[in-house]
């Protein structure tokens, strides 16, 4: 059974910064992409970033780029996200969600996300 | 960046009722469109990808159709655990955009 489970979210103060990690088990982690999406609260899902099943590429929305880094430990079965310079408006539930394929930036009908953990709570707030 | 439209926003409808939820993409996608089901306090689940092939274990009641840049998902008998929000993802490139959902509720 395929399990995604993360954790490191918390409440953290404008500026500073949160580790986030996701735990996966029930699948060869390295076959695949990751990433993280968020959900502000009462909103719609938005993309966070991804990352190749080798780390070899990477992306990240706009809105996170330059404070967020995305990495990954294929021995440990781990994702990471390491939040930097955090903002109100970061606040959000983070999933740890699974690609169909090895890519991030893959485009095709066969891409999409087909597990996805419960997520994690980060609350930036002063 | 390729936006996501869904339509409606919400809906009101009543067990049984057959219903219809459209998203709109600023280009053309082909096919190249998820659907993912939300519940309240719960993650996204698939529920169909490349417009409209059902992943594993979803009802049949639920499909999905079209190609361009207007696909939309039907459900063609809706249940009570169906009542959550929708939410449609475009895979033609990245950022794999997804529309403002679709809240589905109960007359």
């Amino acid at each position: 059974e395929v399990q995604l489970v993360e954790s490191g979210g918390g409440l953290v103060q404008p500026g500073r910064s949160l580790r986030l990690s996701c735990a996966a088990s029930g699948f060869t982690f390295d076959d695949y992409a990751m990433h993280w999406v968020r959900q502000a609260p009462g909103k719609g899902l938005e993309w966070v970033s991804g990352i190749s099943w080798n780390s070899g590429s990477i992306g990240y929305a706009d809105s996170v780029k330059g404070r967020f880094t995305i990495s990954r430990d294929n021995a440990k079965s781990s994702l990471y996200l390491q939040m930097d310079t955090l903002r109100a408006e970061d606040t959000a539930l983070y999933y740890c969600a699974k690609d169909s394929g090895l890519y991030y930036d893959s485009g095709g009908p066969t891409y999409y996300f087909d597990y996805w953990g419960q997520g994690t709570l980060v609350t930036v707030s002063s | 960046d390729i936006q996501m439209t869904q339509s409606p926003s919400s809906l009101s409808a009543s067990v049984g009722d057959r219903v219809t939820i459209t998203c709109r993409a600023s280009q053309s996608i082909s096919n190249y469109l998820n659907w993912y089901q939300q519940k309240p306090g719960k993650a996204p689940k698939l529920l169909i990808y490349a417009a409209s092939s059902l992943q594993n274990g979803v009802p049949s009641r639920f499909s999905g159709s079209g190609s361009g840049t207007d696909i939309t998902l039907t459900i063609s008998s809706l249940q009570p655990e169906d009542f959550a929000t929708y939410y449609c993802q475009q895979s033609y490139n990245t950022p794999r955009t997804f529309g403002q959902g679709t809240k589905v509720e109960i007359k």
